[in-house]
């Protein structure tokens, strides 16, 4: 059961434009969605991160936008650069005492030079 | 201060082969976990642990097992190898904050 769906799958844009990603969730126990970025042979690293009870978060020239009543979120790279070229995974966070993440099913953005 | 490391980088196995995977941390976390990372499947959590002595299954346990007998280890072991155990392996350990992650192990199982 994927709790957490992302979309695109891959996203190439061109430098200086705005990437954007998107997620949904089903699980209103999840209280907080942060976002990693994994470069190729890397593991994920934490990007910016969000919790429920705020609508944006804007960290440089990345911002997560999120719709609690939509259960939606989403990251947006603003000025994207070709050092941006990287795996982006969304993720839910649960409440219970592991608080295990819930990854979404990662999105390849390529930055054209 | 090395963060999460893992051990091995590489691994080819046949079949039936048994073998473990270490991970280390040197953050002093209590909580600690495995996934496995498959082309657009995201991270599925394998195993976890909230403490030494502890373990719990994730959301894919099936044909691995682990221990945490020491706070800053966390072993995956697979007893009898399977080609669908073919991936990239992700160890990570918790902060308050987030979740660190481990180089990763890219594991074949022919």
């Amino acid at each position: 059961q994927q709790q957490v769906k992302q979309s695109p799958q891959s996203l190439i844009v061109q430098k200086g434009g705005i990437s954007i990603i998107n997620c949904a969730y089903e699980n209103t126990a999840f209280d907080y969605f942060p976002w990693y970025q994994q470069f190729p042979g890397k593991g994920p690293a934490l990007l910016i991160a969000i919790r429920p009870d705020v609508s944006e978060k804007k960290e440089g020239r990345f911002t997560i936008s999120f719709n609690k009543s939509a259960k939606q979120f989403s990251l947006h790279i603003m000025d994207s650069q070709p050092g941006d070229s990287a795996t982006y995974f969304c993720a839910a966070r649960g409440s219970g005492s592991a608080r295990q993440l819930t990854f979404g099913s990662g999105t390849q953005l390529t930055v054209l030079p | 201060n090395a963060g999460v490391t893992q051990t091995p980088k590489f691994r080819v196995l046949k079949t039936g082969q048994s073998m473990t995977l270490l991970c280390a941390q040197d953050m002093n976390h209590e909580y600690m976990y495995w996934y496995r990372q498959d082309p657009g499947m995201g991270l599925r959590l394998i195993h976890y642990s909230v403490g030494e002595g502890t373990t719990a299954k994730g959301e894919v346990p099936d044909g691995y097992n682990v221990s945490r007998l020491k706070k800053q280890n966390f072993l995956l072991g697979l007893e009898s190898a399977a080609p669908s155990q073919t991936s990239v392996y992700f160890c990570a350990s918790r902060s308050p904050r987030e979740q660190y992650f481990g180089p990763g192990t890219r594991l074949t199982v022919t």
